[in-house]
């Protein structure tokens, strides 16, 4: 079991615009930056956001992120069916010493 | 641009060992920390193990600490995965991911990920 929490899947439309939450703690998500990576089953992982809320170069705006107090939600706008995709929340938690990923959310564009 | 390429995965049997490696180029390789991230089938990414930027620095998951011992070579761009004692439940791809800061704990995020190893044991 993940010390970070996420919905097991969300879906909407094409177009549409989505959230994935990421669930934590103080020792976690509260003090530390969190990541968020889009993971195609068979590819490598991708980093789409990393520092709470910034986007690496090639990353377009229709993915946000955002953090307050706890939890963390990554935001997609304007769905596209390529966006389908497992999406994992990441931070370093200080008391277990370790790096965590979130359980994961299967995006499902209709 | 950067690239990882892992090597060293494949079929053994409960209790024995295995050596993963991966090649770092495209980036100053001594200058971030790495990683090493499995997913087990049907299961979701599982951080295992990490190492700073000079080597000193390392972690590891409960589930493979005493067990798995990560290392790099800066000289040569590699780091490296020596697991022991392995168990059904170490089947799993794994990935070889660069940090974006020379230590873990800062958390800056992961930008770059190999394609990932398969190991299966089992008898």
């Amino acid at each position: 079991q993940s010390v970070l929490t996420q919905p097991p899947s969300v879906s909407a439309a094409p177009g549409q615009k989505v959230t994935i939450s990421c669930s934590g703690s103080g020792s976690n998500i509260a003090n530390n930056f969190v990541s968020w990576y889009q993971h195609v089953p068979g590819t490598a992982p991708k980093l789409l956001i990393y520092d709470d809320d910034h986007r690496p170069s090639g990353i377009p705006d229709r993915f946000s992120g955002s953090k307050s107090g706890t939890s963390a939600t990554l935001g997609i706008t304007g769905l596209q069916t390529g966006d389908e995709a497992d999406y994992y929340c990441g931070t370093w938690d200080t008391s277990m010493k370790n790096c965590v990923f979130g359980s994961g959310t299967k995006l499902t564009v209709l | 641009e950067m690239q990882l390429l892992e090597s060293g995965g494949g079929l053994v049997q409960p209790g024995g060992s295995l050596r993963l490696s991966c090649v770092g180029s495209g980036f100053t390789f001594s200058s971030y920390a790495m990683h090493w991230v499995r997913q087990a089938p049907g299961k979701g990414l599982e951080w295992v193990s990490s190492i700073g930027g000079a080597g000193v620095s390392t972690d590891y998951a409960d589930s493979v600490r005493g067990r798995f011992t990560i290392s790099r070579d800066n000289s040569k761009k590699t780091l490296y995965l020596q697991m022991n004692s392995l168990r059904a439940e170490d089947t799993a791809v794994y990935y070889c991911a660069k940090d974006r800061d020379i230590i873990v704990a800062v958390a800056h995020g992961i930008d770059s990920w190999g394609q990932g190893t398969l190991l299966t044991v089992s008898s």
